[in-house]
């Protein structure tokens, strides 16, 4: 088990720019999540994928975001033609399928976003 | 509408003193709930978790908390707290079914006086 890997770590951009976030989530975890968290607050849903399928989006992914999930197993998020709003720390957790105990999500350590 | 209340922003406690840690919830049937800790520039470490039972659970770090239904909170305790404890904590509750998705709090940011 060696967690939840997230690439790069930090990332500076210009306004209008594409950038692109990857995730590696645990080897035998099939559940995939993405997370968006701004200063002063808690991570807020984004999207979540079980194995290949991207089963809910949440309405703070607007179009500009695209989250893919190739084989069921990295996972990319990408966003366009990047705005200021959108620096935030874009986090990625995975858990295992099942309820009870495999229920709970394990995090990476996050991508830093801003957008100058 | 489901959602998660921490309704201390900061606290500052000095080392060794006993802390509580609020957090109540709204949600149609009970959810999963769960205590994060977040050191600066790190990725969330989970500290305890609710799913049924016994409504007092044993965490990481010597942290507990009990969930009362009636008064629908899982506040999160220690006895007695350490310097390194400093840190943003964050109570999350999951659905649970369907996308088994979290809904965070917004933080209690923990600072601890030598």
């Amino acid at each position: 088990d060696t967690g939840v890997s997230q690439n790069p770590r930090h990332k500076i951009t210009k306004r209008g720019q594409n950038v692109t976030f990857r995730c590696d989530p645990i080897s035998e975890h099939n559940r995939l999540y993405w997370y968006r968290q701004t200063l002063g607050q808690g991570p807020e849903f984004l999207t979540y994928f079980q194995n290949e399928a991207q089963l809910e989006k949440s309405r703070l992914l607007s179009d500009r975001f695209s989250a893919e999930r190739p084989k069921g197993s990295f996972s990319t998020l990408e966003i366009q033609r990047t705005e200021q709003g959108d620096s935030a720390m874009y986090l990625c957790a995975s858990s295992r399928r099942g309820r009870g105990s495999s229920y709970e999500q394990y995090f990476g350590p996050g991508t830093r976003l801003t957008v100058t | 509408a489901q959602s998660v209340t921490q309704p201390d922003i900061h606290i500052t406690v000095s080392e060794g003193a006993s802390l509580e840690l609020r957090c109540n919830y709204s949600y149609g049937a009970t959810p999963y709930l769960f205590w994060y800790v977040q050191s600066p520039g790190q990725g969330l470490q989970l500290l305890l978790k609710y799913f049924s039972g016994d409504t007092l659970v044993q965490g990481i770090k010597g942290f507990e908390a009990e969930f009362k239904r009636s008064q629908s909170s899982f506040n999160l305790r220690k006895p007695s707290v350490h310097w390194s404890d400093a840190a943003e904590y964050f109570c999350a509750v999951g659905a649970p079914s369907g996308t088994y998705k979290y809904i965070f709090g917004t933080g209690t940011r923990l600072k601890v006086l030598a």
